[in-house]
């Protein structure tokens, strides 16, 4: 039963393309992340937000850009896709845990699958 | 910086056999530690998590892992693996109290489970 929804799940799209992935949470969470995944690789963290108007970037250097307009809201633009851009992005949320700000785990989406041609 | 090491990328078991993956973590502070599961197609699911109150921690599925800081591991175990315990296995390790800090996860471990 998923409570965080990304969409779409799967997108080939040619370069120089801009797309949007979506993610939205219904569970009220303030702190939300994106991560990308490529096989054998740890998840690297490319964006993340504490709340609205809030955004960061995260470890793995990125051309994306994310916005928070909405508590419920985290959405992924890449202005120009390339090839290298092929990959598995993964969205999660968390609130804040009862041990403080690092006990509280994350809720994943399924992912969205892109491919650049 | 923190980082988590997940010893053995594939790790191939019988069915009804003992299911061990290995994590050990590296942290200058006592550390919140997680282990999730991937199957196909899906993003992570939560199996269990650490955060200081008991050494051993019992997660869903019949998955335990024991946290043992002297060796800074924190290996998950299961006694008896079944057939729908195959997916991708991470380990996860986040920072004690600072705010905003997203999980560092390990590489992954691909268990396969045959009958």
């Amino acid at each position: 039963e998923a409570d965080i929804y990304q969409t779409p799940r799967y997108l080939v799209i040619g370069t120089g393309k801009k797309i949007t992935l979506e993610c939205s949470q219904t569970m009220g969470h303030d702190k939300m992340y994106w991560y990308q995944q490529d096989p054998g690789m740890e998840l690297h963290l490319i964006h993340y937000s504490y709340g609205v108007n809030s955004t960061e970037k995260g470890d793995l250097s990125s051309e994306s850009t994310v916005s928070r307009i909405r508590t419920e809201h985290f959405p992924l633009t890449l202005e120009s896709a390339r090839p290298s851009h092929t990959s598995q992005y993964l969205c999660a949320s968390s609130g804040f845990g009862t041990g403080g700000f690092g006990d509280s785990p994350l809720h994943f989406g399924n992912g969205t699958r892109l491919t650049v041609t | 910086a923190q980082s988590v090491t997940q010893l053995g990328s594939h790790v191939s078991v019988s069915e009804g056999a003992l299911v061990l993956l290995r994590c050990n973590y590296s942290s200058s502070v006592p550390p919140y530690l997680f282990w999730y599961v991937q199957y196909p197609n899906q993003g992570l699911q939560l199996l269990l998590k650490y955060t200081s109150a008991a050494t051993l921690v019992k997660g869903i599925n019949g998955f335990e892992a024991e946290f043992k800081k002297s060796e800074t591991s924190f290996h998950l175990t299961k006694p008896s693996a079944h057939m729908s315990d195959a997916a991708e296995y991470f380990c996860a390790v986040s920072d004690l109290n600072q705010a905003g800090t997203a999980l560092i996860f390990g590489k992954g471990t691909t268990l396969s489970v045959s009958s």
